[in-house]
């Protein structure tokens, strides 16, 4: 079975570039889509964006310009970069697989962003 | 962004209740409408999309209706694992968006 965990720093400085790896095991992540979201305490989910394996990409047009989606092969790997964090960017950040809806996700990484 | 409102937020049952829980789209979204169950710490689950097509593996206790702005999802009956957060999702346009949960906790 395909399970995915995310993994990363627990702590950014505000300003710095917030980089996140999703690793997937007992599986190719060949032709898939992959995707990012995030949940900051006490809120819902926010969608980040997503990856096809053959290259595309789709982000929130509220995060777009500060997010890149890349994918290793090799690794079996799918990376989230962040950059210029603030204490807004602080959360949950979870990969998943999907087209439209979502069925296989990591369990979360914490990602705190404070000087 | 098209915004989907749930309720209530929270929710207080019993093993053995029945319980509905109500999503609304800003707009219509045909039925591109997924729910997810969600404990903390845990990876979230899918259950339901298409409004009302239980994923495979999902309980038949959990069911799902709707289409255009209105969706519910109905658990027909209480199970202790069912004690969660509970969330809806549009897929009909990106960004796709979800409700802001329902937190389901036992009476």
């Amino acid at each position: 079975q395909v399970q995915l965990q995310e993994s990363g720093p627990g702590l950014v400085k505000p300003s710095e570039t917030l980089s996140l790896t999703c690793t997937v095991s007992g599986g190719s992540i060949s032709n898939w889509y992959w995707n990012w979201f995030r949940q900051p305490a006490g809120k819902g989910l926010e969608y980040i964006g997503r990856l096809s394996t053959s290259g595309n990409t789709n982000y929130n047009p509220s995060l777009k310009s500060r997010v890149t989606m890349s994918v290793d092969m090799s690794k079996n790997q799918i990376s989230l970069r962040m950059t210029s964090v603030t204490a807004a960017d602080t959360a949950v950040y979870y990969c998943a697989t999907g087209d439209q809806s979502f069925d296989m996700w990591g369990q979360g990484t914490m990602v705190t962003v404070s000087s | 962004d098209i915004q989907m409102t749930q309720s209530p937020s929270s929710l207080s049952a019993s093993i053995g209740d029945r319980v509905t829980i109500t999503c609304r789209a800003s707009q219509s979204i045909g039925i591109s409408l997924s729910w997810y169950h969600h404990k903390p710490g845990k990876a979230p689950k899918f259950l339901i999309y298409g409004a009302s097509t239980l994923h495979s593996g999902v309980p038949a206790r959990f069911s799902g209706s709707g289409s255009g702005t209105d969706f519910t999802l109905t658990i027909s009956s209480l199970q202790p694992e069912d004690f969660a957060s509970y969330y809806c999702q549009q897929s009909y346009t990106m960004p796709y968006t979800f409700g802001q949960g329902t937190k389901l906790e036992i009476k």
